[in-house]
């Protein structure tokens, strides 16, 4: 099947750097990814849609100053968090939808900032 | 907007016990439904998923769901449970106006005792 690499798995930030994550899709092209954050004890939450080659498409109540999203190429959409605080402390996953096998999820990225 | 309701948030069963995860969904046309894993410290799979023709799918491990177009729901079943399917359990859904958008249900968090 369609294979989705995310990394890193697991970044420990301070406040106020900046923090990138990184998703490629490894077997096929991707003109759109997709970001969620998953909350402890709730479910995955759309960030934003990245679209190849133009300007994400956020959901209500994200903020495209502080997650910065980057889809540059088909295989390759980048999410940075930029002056993280302990708030933005989470499980950030991708998708992508393949084709031919539908949609498939990176492993995910824990961000703590401490 | 579409949205996504499971019901049981958290679940606690026998194995062998049967199990029916709630799913309902809210949109009037035509829907793409899904149901993932997400087993501890692992990523989203696929359990199954359903587009069109037979209500009862059929999916990996034992699963099944039924779409049934009159409740909007898309409930999972297993017949007899297992200490490996403790897992948290997600529906999603992607409606026909929502381009290759997946909206998640909260998730319900099932503990199987051996």
């Amino acid at each position: 099947g369609a294979v989705v690499s995310q990394h890193p798995s697991r970044v420990i930030c301070k406040s106020g750097t900046s923090v990138k994550i990184e998703c490629r899709s490894l077997d096929f092209q991707a003109t759109t990814m997709f970001w969620y954050r998953q909350f402890p004890k709730k479910s995955l939450m759309l960030m934003a849609t990245s679209n190849e080659g133009s300007k994400a498409t956020y959901e209500q109540g994200v903020e495209k100053d502080k997650f910065l999203i980057n889809h540059a190429s088909l295989t390759l959409s980048t999410l940075t968090v930029t002056s993280a605080h302990p708030e933005d402390s989470s499980f950030y996953i991708c998708s992508a939808r393949d084709p031919r096998y539908g949609y498939t999820f990176g492993s995910g990225t824990r961000l703590t900032v401490v | 907007a579409q949205s996504v309701s499971q019901h049981n948030h958290h679940v606690i069963l026998s194995e062998a016990a049967s199990l029916e995860l709630g799913c309902n969904y809210s949109y009037g046309g035509t829907v793409n439904l899904f149901w993932y894993v997400q087993y501890p410290g692992q990523h989203l799979q696929l359990l199954l998923k359903y587009f069109s023709g037979d209500p009862l799918v059929k999916g990996i491990k034992g699963f099944e769901a039924e779409f049934i177009k009159s409740k909007f729901s898309f409930n999972l079943r297993k017949p007899s449970v297992q200490w490996s399917d403790t897992a948290e359990y997600f529906c999603a859904v992607n409606a026909g106006n929502a381009g290759n958008m997946l909206t998640f249900g909260g998730g319900t968090r099932l503990m199987v005792k051996p």
